[in-house]
């Protein structure tokens, strides 16, 4: 129940194009979900972040998606450039219990 | 920069050694985190600090320690090492007393041979 699953594994998305992660949780506790982008031999950097009172939030190209009664949000990375090719994660939190629980990424690749 | 540091940023040591790594937190942050990755087993948590005191724990080996100093810097403990224990190991931080927002640092990469 404190799983977060991600899916895909990995995408490989055209530049310009809209790339799509989507995560789906089970513990209806979660109240804070954050993505994380991770460059290769770097920390975890916070992206963007949402709660559960809204279903949609973006800040520049990247916008969450929040579906509460399904249990699943999503990253949109619109017009994808080659400088966003990182492995992406989307984790989940109880407000009060001090452990993100993170899915298992998305490696990303844009094609130039 | 996230401002989170961490030191060494790789590590190389034997089984059955004991190591241990420094994070600084952020400038003001209170709270202090601490997460292993792994190819198998992702990005896991291990345990929390909030000034000083131990807030909660996660799948955190006995063999593994950790304790937050004064000046608020935190050390992790790593002893009897194994070779499933190379790792990436985070240190995060973050301003209050709950999980909101953290910060990561850049990492030790702990390699056991």
């Amino acid at each position: 129940q404190q799983q977060v699953k991600q899916s895909p594994q990995s995408l490989i998305v055209q530049k310009g194009g809209i790339s799509i992660i989507n995560c789906a949780y089970e513990n209806t506790a979660f109240d804070y979900f954050p993505w994380y982008q991770q460059f290769p031999g770097k920390g975890p950097a916070l992206l963007i972040a949402i709660r559960p009172d809204v279903s949609e939030k973006k800040e520049g190209r990247f916008t969450i998606s929040f579906n509460k009664s399904a249990k699943q949000f999503s990253l949109h990375i619109m017009d994808s450039q080659p400088g966003d090719s990182a492995t992406y994660f989307c984790a989940a939190s109880v407000t009060g219990f001090q452990k993100l629980v993170f899915g298992t990424g998305t490696r990303l690749l844009v094609s130039p | 920069d996230s401002g989170v540091t961490q030191t060494p940023k790789h590590l190389i040591t034997a089984t059955g050694q004991r190591v241990t790594l420094r994070c600084s937190p952020r400038s003001g942050d209170l709270s202090v985190y601490w997460y292993q990755q792994s190819l198998d087993q992702g990005l896991q948590f291990l345990i929390h600090y909030y000034n000083g005191e131990e807030r909660a724990k996660g799948n955190i080996l006995e063999r593994f320690s950790a304790q937050q100093f004064p000046d608020l810097h935190s050390e992790l403990n790593l002893s009897s090492l194994e070779l499933g224990d190379s790792a990436l190991y985070f240190c995060a931080s973050s301003s209050a007393g709950h999980s909101d927002e953290q910060f990561f640092g850049p990492g030790t990469r702990l390699t056991v041979l």
